[in-house]
C-alpha cells in the first residue's frame, strides 16, 4: 500500500460532462503530481503542486484544472469531456521533489 | 523535451531466467525512475537513481550518465514479475517526467 488514495476507482460519464477526481497524498508528502495514461499517448505528466501551490505544468488541456487544498489533498477537474479523455488518471505524491514517488491506484475514466 | 527509448517492447522469459530491460534518453538528467505497472493497472516506483547501481531484492538498476543509458535487471525471474516496466526521466522540472513506452514482461512457469 503506497499510502496514496485516489477516488473514485472507476468513473463512466458522457461527453460534455464534468468530473472531479480526488487524491489524498501519503501522510507527510507535500508534493502531488497528476499523470494521464491513455492507450495512444502512454503516460503523460499533467501538473504538480507543492504545499498548495502549482509548481509545474505539463500536457494539461485548458479544459482540465487542478488544485491542492490546505489539508494537502488534491482534485483534478475535467470538463467538457471528450471521448479522447478516456484514460487512467494517476496521482502520485512525494515528500520533496527529490524523494521517491508514491503512486495511487488510479481512476479509470470512461467517456461514452 | 527529453526523448526516452525503451527496449525491448515485449519480453517473454522462462522462470529463473535473467532479464534485462534497457532505457536510453536524449538529455542529461538529475535522476531516472524505474516503475512497475501491474496487470491491474497500479504503478509502483521501483528505483530512483542518479548514478551507479541500486539493488532491491532480485532487482538491480544501473545507470551510465555519460552514455545516457540505464538498465533494469531481474535475477531469477518469477511469474509474479510479469508486469509492464517503465522508465521515466525529467523534462524541465525534476518531476515533469517523460515516460518510456514500457516493456511488457511475461515470465512463464
Amino acid at each position: 500500500d503506497s499510502g496514496v488514495t485516489q477516488t473514485p476507482k472507476h468513473l463512466i460519464t458522457a461527453t460534455g460532462q464534468r468530473v472531479t477526481l480526488r487524491c489524498s497524498p501519503r501522510s507527510g508528502d507535500l508534493s502531488v503530481y497528476w499523470y494521464q495514461q491513455s492507450l495512444d499517448q502512454g503516460l503523460q505528466f499533467l501538473i504538480q503542486y507543492y504545499n498548495g501551490e502549482e509548481r509545474a505544468k505539463g500536457n494539461i488541456l485548458e479544459r482540465f484544472s487542478a488544485q491542492q487544498f490546505p489539508d494537502l489533498h488534491s482534485e483534478l477537474n475535467l470538463s467538457s469531456l471528450e471521448l479522447g479523455d478516456s484514460a487512467l488518471y494517476f496521482c502520485a505524491s512525494s515528500e520533496t521533489v527529490v524523494s521517491p514517488l508514491h503512486f495511487g491506484n488510479g481512476t479509470r475514466l470512461t467517456v461514452t | 523535451k527529453n526523448e526516452v527509448e525503451q527496449s525491448p517492447q515485449n519480453l517473454t522469459a522462462q522462470e529463473g531466467e535473467f532479464i534485462t530491460i534497457n532505457c536510453s534518453y536524449s538529455v542529461g538528467i538529475s535522476a531516472l525512475h524505474w516503475l512497475q505497472q501491474h496487470p491491474g493497472g497500479g504503478i509502483v516506483s521501483l528505483f530512483m537513481l542518479s548514478s551507479g547501481k541500486k539493488k532491491h531484492g532480485r532487482l538491480i538498476a544501473t545507470i551510465n550518465i555519460q552514455e545516457k543509458h540505464s538498465s533494469l535487471h531481474i535475477t531469477a525471474s518469477h511469474p509474479r514479475d510479469s508486469a509492464v516496466y517503465i522508465c521515466a526521466v525529467p523534462s524541465g522540472s525534476a518531476r515533469q517526467l517523460t515516460f518510456g513506452s514500457g516493456t511488457q514482461l511475461t515470465v512463464l512457469p
